[in-house]
């Protein structure tokens, strides 16, 4: 069984530029996350999708953020216009059920 | 969400058993207690889950005492590719949102 699986593995954009992130989950796991660790700190939590809905955001930093999983299959994080803030590793997770989320490679992004 | 606290560091030698402590003294009647595995450079891995008494899988054994303050993941016979960070995690799985709240972890470091 194929795991969740995340593209690009590295991003290198400038300030103020879009980015955008594809994370594709395990297949028939209705549920979708995105984690994010910014450099020197913990993993934190962004947001949650059961199917194409979103379930719980309140991790998302601002609104140059936006998650969409259309159709509820795979989800884009699109970040724009990306800051020097923003550079870190993105990871996107999923679970069957509410039990066990299992974690994509992860996306390195650096903004300069 | 209930807050660990848990070693920031531990050393051991191939071959030896590895109990990894974590105190979660908040913890929630519906809370479960997650332990991840992080390699650099990719992403957190499930190892074992559990609410109450033992859970065993083929990796790892979950300790979990009778009050869930505290719990203990135990890896038997490590070897180099078990150093790793460790982290415990505890929250509701069944509640209106599955967030996971990483902290700084444990870094397990197994020399031969």
């Amino acid at each position: 069984e194929a795991g969740v699986t995340q593209f690009p593995s590295h991003s290198v954009i400038e300030k103020g530029q879009t980015v955008t992130l594809r994370c594709d989950p395990i297949s028939g796991h209705d549920n979708l996350y995105w984690y994010r660790r910014v450099m020197g700190k913990e993993i934190k939590f962004l947001l949650h999708f059961v199917k194409e809905s979103k379930q719980d955001e309140s991790g998302m930093p601002n609104n140059r953020f936006l998650a969409e999983r259309t159709g509820g299959t795979y989800s884009t994080l699109k970040v724009q216009p990306a800051e020097l803030e923003d550079s870190g590793v993105y990871f996107c997770a999923s679970s069957q059920g509410a039990l066990g989320q299992y974690f994509g490679p992860g996306t390195r992004l650096t903004v300069t | 969400l209930a807050k660990t606290t848990q070693p920031i560091s531990m050393d051991s030698y191939e071959g030896q058993e590895v109990n990894i402590t974590c105190s979660h003294n908040n913890i929630a009647t519906n809370d479960y207690i997650t332990w991840y595995q992080q390699f650099p450079s990719q992403g957190p891995r499930f190892i074992i889950q559990g609410y109450k008494t033992k859970v065993t899988n083929e990796v790892a054994s979950l300790f979990i005492p009778a009050d869930r303050k505290s719990s203990t993941l135990s890896l038997p016979r490590v070897s180099l590719s078990d150093t790793a960070v460790y982290y415990c995690l505890v929250g509701d799985m069944g509640g209106a949102t599955n967030k996971l709240i990483f902290g700084t972890g444990t870094l397990l470091a197994v020399q031969p």
